[in-house]
């Protein structure tokens, strides 16, 4: 696997349901980033971890959980969402501090019912 | 309140000729700014990107240009191929939203035809 990896690409799920996504860089990145792409809106930054530690919690709910058990992997885990948290949830990763250019991966295409 | 906004959402170019991809921004404090493609069903590709001290970077057929004074940054591609189809994405870094953060605009589709 090269670059950065999202699982699953697509996901259908109920409002009750519980689940999680998950990003993996093999980049040797030391910062992992997700993003939340709604349509005819701009990528909207979720949650940066940098050397594993969360930097940034863009005021995003609760329901929404992210954790970083290493440099290389980001999940994020979901619970009671709404169907307007329908959209496409992309991960990217960085070399913290040495660069300013993001790798993203291919993004989960979430659909919430 | 958007600081990285792409007036235009869809440009159409023919084959050959040049594209012209705009973007504006708002926060003076901003000091990098990139460009990403992308293909539908990928994530956004890191293009080519311009830090605030320099007006212009070439990279192959693709330049961007930036206009401090006025807050703007364009996308040149010349020439235009059909495999330059794809939607672009502004985004600008720096200042108080530090190295790590970038802002986005919404995005021009591009389409090139042959």
């Amino acid at each position: 696997e090269t670059g950065v990896t999202q699982t699953p690409r697509h996901l259908v799920m109920g409002m009750t349901n519980k689940k999680s996504l998950k990003c993996e860089q093999h980049l040797g990145h030391n910062a992992m980033y997700w993003y939340k792409q709604s349509a005819k809106k701009p990528l909207e930054l979720m949650f940066v971890y940098s050397l594993e530690e969360r930097v940034e919690n863009n005021s995003v709910p609760s329901r929404f959980s992210p954790e970083c058990p290493n440099s290389s992997h980001l999940f994020l885990h979901l619970h009671t969402l709404q169907p307007e948290d329908s959209a496409l949830y992309l991960c990217a990763s960085s070399q913290a501090l040495s660069g300013y250019e993001q790798y993203f991966g291919p993004g989960t295409r979430l659909t919430v019912t | 309140d958007q600081q990285v906004k792409q007036n235009s959402p869809s440009l159409s170019v023919q084959e050959g000729r040049i594209s012209i991809l705009n973007c504006d921004y708002t926060n003076s404090m901003f000091d990098y700014f990139l460009w990403y493609k992308k293909y539908p069903a990928e994530g956004p590709t890191f293009l080519i990107s311009i830090s605030s001290i320099k007006d212009k970077n070439e990279d192959g057929r693709f330049t961007v240009f930036l206009n401090k004074s006025a807050k703007h940054l364009s996308l040149h591609i010349v020439p235009s191929q059909p495999g330059d189809s794809a939607v672009y994405f502004c985004a600008a870094s720096g200042g108080n939203f530090g190295n790590e953060k970038l802002t986005f605009g919404t995005g021009t589709r591009l389409t090139i035809i042959p």
